[in-house]
């Protein structure tokens, strides 16, 4: 099984609809992120936990909403969906060994579409 | 503000060329840096990762460079073969532990 999960894998949607997105994570990993991938694009990142009760905004979390339900579920919301938040997003985990040391853990990606 | 390019955006080469993939970041004020592959319709795998006081990571074919003072970063791949064949992506870690990535390069092997 794979240790960073996401659901789900496709959405479509459209404008104005709230939608979650889910991450869990078998790694006991402390640290969570979620991050949008546009088309030719790096990742940017949304927003961040390092632990449950710490929730920290990214470079565009506009639009967007987190809820960190416990130390391996970390969920994305998009309150009223619109087109441009088409894009792949992912979900990662650290286990903040070591900040010169520490990677990140990826997710396969949830492909979401707003029509 | 963290900016980090990768040059070129794609890459076409054939099967056996050793090739490089270069990567620049604007604040040299980081903690490591990594190169992670992406697989269409998968997620990030991380390849190397290079402390900020280390010059240089290997792993099997792959050779990875930081020049922290310059801002610049290597990925040599040799002997490339069609499995190689993905986006290769570049980010830092800046001092509050956000990744900051770049675009990536689109590599294609041919065989």
């Amino acid at each position: 099984d794979a240790d960073v999960t996401q659901t789900p894998r496709n959405r479509i949607t459209k404008t104005g609809k709230r939608i979650m997105l889910e991450c869990s994570q078998t790694k006991g990993h402390d640290r969570m992120y979620w991050y949008r991938q546009d088309p030719g694009l790096g990742l940017q990142l949304i927003y961040y936990s390092f632990d449950v009760k710490d929730i920290n905004k990214g470079e565009i979390s506009d639009g967007y909403s987190v809820s960190r339900q416990a130390q391996a579920k970390f969920s994305l919301s998009l309150e009223s969906a619109i087109p441009n938040q088409t894009a792949l997003y992912f979900c990662a985990t650290s286990d903040a060994r070591g900040q010169y040391t520490d990677t990140q853990y990826f997710g396969p990606g949830t492909r979401l579409t707003v029509l | 503000k963290q900016e980090v390019t990768q040059i070129p955006a794609a890459l076409s080469v054939p099967e056996g060329e050793n090739l490089v993939l270069n990567c620049s970041f604007t604040d040299s004020a980081i903690y490591n840096l990594q190169w992670f592959r992406q697989d269409p319709g998968k997620g990030l795998t991380s390849l190397l990762l290079i402390q900020s006081s280390q010059r240089e990571q290997t792993s099997g074919r792959l050779n990875a460079s930081l020049d922290k003072s310059s801002g610049r970063s290597t990925l040599y791949i040799a002997a490339s073969q069609p499995g190689d064949s993905a986006t290769y992506l570049c980010a830092v870690m800046d001092s509050s532990y956000k990744l900051i990535f770049g675009s990536g390069t689109r590599l294609l092997v041919r065989p």
